[in-house]
């Protein structure tokens, strides 16, 4: 059974640094790594996807890397602003593109 | 464009009352699925679709039932409701696009925030 784990499960920074969210998953076997924006109340936005043949994506301030060898992914962003805080999740597509999802990394980004 | 709606936002159920949760999209997605995220946790899949007609079930389907019966619609049921399905349920949509196994990101829903009591 996929598992998918997330760390750290909160992070609280000033405004400007540079950030690194950590997701990792058990079974390598996937066919695309997804990042999601959620914030309270809200549903899900996608920021980013990975399919299994990449090794990273980047929009904007975004990055996002994956190592499907050793079942990591992570999602690094640059200069960051009070209006990227909220809870970042990542997941993992299987057959039929389910998704199994982590907990999630709740990030405060500080004035 | 809507994208993906879904109707109620919000509910207060009875232990033991029954009611469907709405989902729609109109983006043509042939693949739908049900989730639902409980406090400080991710989201579990509950049912999915492939295709008009087509269901099967996910990680936590007890107590829920699917049907599929347009490309548009994919209602979920709580036919007795248990405080235990007290949740936020997401409704997401993808497609099969682009060649080979190339897959297409998962559109989120807003949400019903339902409460059992």
């Amino acid at each position: 059974k996929q598992e998918v784990t997330q760390i750290p499960a909160a992070l609280s920074v000033p405004e400007g640094e540079n950030l690194v969210l950590n997701c990792s998953f058990t079974d390598s076997a996937i066919y695309n790594l997804q990042w999601f924006r959620q914030d309270p109340g809200k549903g899900l936005t996608s920021l980013l996807l990975i399919q299994s043949s990449q090794r990273e994506q980047t929009s904007g301030r975004l990055n996002a890397s994956l190592d499907k060898s050793s079942g990591r992914s992570t999602l690094y962003i640059a200069a960051s602003q009070p209006g990227d805080s909220a809870t970042y999740l990542c997941a993992v597509s299987g057959s039929n593109y389910k998704l199994t999802f982590g907990k999630g990394t709740l990030l405060t980004v500080n004035p | 464009n809507a994208g993906v709606t879904q109707t109620p936002k919000f509910r207060i159920l009875k232990i033991g009352q029954s009611m469907t949760l709405q989902c729609t999209q109109d983006m043509n997605h042939n693949y739908m699925y049900w989730y639902r995220q409980d406090p400080g946790m991710g989201l579990k899949l509950i049912y999915y679709s492939v295709g008009a007609g087509i269901t099967d079930k996910g990680e936590v389907p007890n107590g829920y039932n699917v049907s599929r019966s347009t490309t548009e619609d994919f209602p979920l049921r709580l036919e007795l409701a248990a405080p235990s399905q007290t949740s936020v349920y997401f409704c997401a949509t993808t497609t099969s696009g682009g060649l080979g196994l190339k897959q297409e990101t998962q559109y989120f829903g807003p949400g019903t925030r339902l409460l059992v009591l």
